[in-house]
């Protein structure tokens, strides 16, 4: 079935240094894959997203690779700060269209000063 | 604009019962998901309906069941309450294009505890 595998469950780094957390999705026909930014307390928001047909996205600090051959997407963040501390979730699309997303079980990311 | 609203925030009730909670998406917003979060679970796609129809449905039992109205809103119902059935409930928006999955748009959820 539709399953999308995250790593690591946590990072601790310290601050100015680089993150990545990686996913693998199972579904191939997936199109779309989105990284959520949960806060303590507060509501998931997206942060960056890349589609099936980009192989690279970059935003500032934060930057999506997808290797579509392996089942691969990964998020980086570079000079990481404290308020980048939060959970980060990947998904992936559920194959035939709509809002139907897959979503990683989250890496709690600390960033410490 | 408004952004998505959930109500109840928080609410408790015990095995057996029936809950009911809503969802007003952003303005515009045909598409309303519904999302369960647990703790090392991430979140569990629940169902989505678009234009009052249930478009997807996730693996959950017949005891969640949704609907949503002709202004989008939406209400999600769970029956014969579980300890398991505490969560995190989060609402999510979106235009919902057909064919072409976007940006979600969140609420702060409804969570919920089953005693």
């Amino acid at each position: 079935g539709e399953n999308v595998e995250q790593h690591p469950s946590t990072l601790s780094v310290q601050e100015g240094d680089s993150a990545v957390i990686k996913c693998t999705y199972s579904d191939s026909a997936s199109n779309y894959f989105p990284w959520y930014k949960q806060e303590l307390g507060k509501r998931p928001q997206l942060i960056i997203d890349i589609r099936s047909n980009v192989g690279e996205k970059k935003d500032q600090r934060i930057a999506v690779t997808l290797n579509k051959t392996a089942k691969h997407f990964s998020l980086h963040i570079t000079e990481t700060q404290p308020e980048d501390s939060a959970v980060y979730f990947c998904a992936a699309s559920a194959p035939g269209g709509y809002n139907k997303l897959i979503f990683g079980a989250g890496t709690r990311l600390a960033v410490h000063p | 604009k408004a952004g998505v609203t959930q109500t109840p925030r928080y609410l408790i009730k015990t095995r057996g019962q029936q809950v009911t909670l809503s969802c007003s998406p952003i303005s515009g917003h045909r598409s309303v998901s519904w999302y369960q979060q647990t703790p090392g679970q991430g979140l569990q796609f629940l169902f989505e309906y678009f234009s009052e129809t249930q478009r997807n449905k996730g693996n959950f039992p017949g005891r969640f069941s949704g609907r949503q109205f002709s202004n989008s809103r939406s209400e999600m119902n769970v029956s014969t309450l579980e300890l398991g059935d505490s969560a995190l409930y989060l609402c999510a928006s979106s235009f919902g294009d057909r064919g072409r999955t976007g940006e979600l748009f969140f609420g702060e959820g409804s969570r919920l505890t089953v005693l």
